[in-house]
């Protein structure tokens, strides 16, 4: 059964970087057929996709994100990782980590992690 | 990118009830929708694919429908663990983009 885990700080300065990583297992992240992403949901409110990364590294980000984010793969540890630089107060979130296939349409999320709250306060 | 609008924000009903949650894509995105049901402090869990397929485990009382850019999720007759938020999401293109979410509340 394929797991995903999310691990990281779980408090972040402002101005500075979040970095979390998400180590999978039951399954190879260097399958052809999925993307892996990243979602977050801040308290209380809806989900928000950050961007997805496939095993040969190429990535799609949220618009909206897009300068602030860099997502990265280590194929020998099953694992993919987010990095947010300049954070603030708006990027307190539960984060998760998460799979979708690889074909266009089919970027449905059937696999998530149980997600990490990550707080942004001085 | 394409924005995704869920009706109604919440909606209170009783246990047996047929319940209805809309979703509104901004543009046409076929059958491209999936339906998530997240539960307080737990990962969303994905219901609905494609539309109208069933992710396989999710009890039959769960439908969806629709195509181009009105959908539906149907619960029909609600159980007590069908108190939930439900969220849609167009698996269309990327940037990838969900609605606000429906908490279904008991009445």
């Amino acid at each position: 059964q394929l797991q995903l885990q999310e691990s990281g700080p779980g408090l972040v300065k402002p101005s500075e970087t979040l970095s979390l990583t998400c180590t999978v297992s039951g399954g190879s992240i260097t399958s052809y057929s999925y993307y892996w992403g990243w979602i977050r949901q801040p308290p209380g409110k809806g989900l928000e996709w950050i961007g997805s990364i496939y095993y040969s590294a190429i990535t799609y980000y949220n618009p909206s994100l897009k300068s602030r984010v860099t997502i990265s793969i280590d194929t020998s540890k099953n694992q993919f990782s987010l990095q947010l630089t300049s954070v603030t107060a708006a990027d307190t979130a539960i984060y998760y980590c998460a799979r979708h296939k690889f074909n266009s349409g089919w970027y449905n999320f059937d696999y998530w992690g149980q997600g990490t709250l990550v707080t942004v306060s001085s | 990118d394409i924005q995704m609008t869920q009706s109604p924000s919440s909606v209170s009903a009783s246990v047996g009830d047929r319940v209805t949650i809309t979703c509104r894509a901004s543009q046409d995105i076929s059958t491209w929708l999936a339906w998530y049901q997240q539960k307080p402090g737990k990962a969303p869990k994905l219901l609905i694919y494609t539309a109208s397929s069933l992710q396989s485990g999710v009890p039959s009382r769960f439908s969806g429908s629709g195509s181009g850019t009105d959908f539906t999720l149907t619960i029909s007759s609600l159980q007590p663990e069908d108190f939930a938020t439900y969220h849609c999401q167009q698996s269309n293109s990327f940037p990838l983009t969900f609605g606000g979410g429906t908490k279904v509340e008991i009445k």
